[in-house]
């Protein structure tokens, strides 16, 4: 099975901020690589598809990059909505696997 | 509207059985593939198992954590799609998830997630 491992897990930040999540993939992936966004108590919502593909709907503010094992989800100026959760999760073989999430947090 | 709506969830005792449910509108559900992801409380998510679409003879994936006990099927019919849950155990308690899966270069990733329904495995 493929291991995604997120880093880092939890991160403090203010609005205006940009901040950057990584993920890594336990063997190469291609770009078969997806980013979810959670708030408490709500489902998990696409952003990023095929590594760096902007779900419809998504603001700009959010990129994705990356491509083999190595991944990033960038978020260029936060808003107070950005404050979640976010998971990678690979769809390159079965099973599909979701790193642990890195918990975006209000400094 | 795109939509996605589960039921089915409620409490159930170790070696029980559950049927989930997931009923979808806005979008021809016969041509996407469909999955199942879970989150038990307090921790990360967890895909359980997927059904492709006709096209690809509605063949199935699972995760090995519920392999030979839980079983993906679908009613294209009604738009429905469903998981169930047999020899449940309490590790199982976790809110379910159905997710559209759409294609993209080859492989299919989920966009579209329900709200979710809680499932509880106590005795």
């Amino acid at each position: 099975d493929i291991q995604m491992t997120q880093s880092p897990s939890s991160l403090s930040a203010s609005v205006g901020d940009r901040v950057t999540f990584t993920c890594r993939a336990s063997q190469g992936i291609s770009n078969y690589l997806a980013w979810f966004q959670q708030k408490p108590g709500k489902a998990p919502k696409s952003l990023i598809y095929a590594a760096s593909s902007l779900q419809s709907g998504v603001p700009s503010r959010f990129s994705g990059g990356g491509s083999g094992t190595d991944f990033t989800l960038t978020i260029s100026s936060l808003q107070p909505e950005d404050f979640a959760t976010y998971y990678c999760q690979h769809y390159n073989s079965y099973p599909l696997t979701f790193g642990q999430g890195t918990r975006l947090e209000i400094k | 509207e795109v939509q996605l709506v589960e039921s089915g969830g409620g409490l159930v005792q170790p070696g029980g059985s559950l049927r989930l449910s997931c009923a979808a509108s806005g979008f021809t559900f016969s041509d996407h593939y469909m999955d199942w992801v879970r989150q038990p409380p307090g921790k990360g998510l967890e895909w359980v198992g997927r059904t492709r679409s006709k096209a690809s003879s509605y063949t199935t994936e699972y995760a090995a954590s519920v392999k030979g006990r839980f079983t993906i099927s679908r009613d294209d019919s009604k738009n429905s799609l469903y998981l169930q849950m047999n020899s449940l155990k309490t590790e199982d308690t976790a809110v379910y998830y159905c997710a559209r899966a759409s294609r993209v270069a080859g492989r299919s990733y989920m966009d579209v997630w329900g709200k979710g329904t809680t499932v509880t495995v106590s005795s």
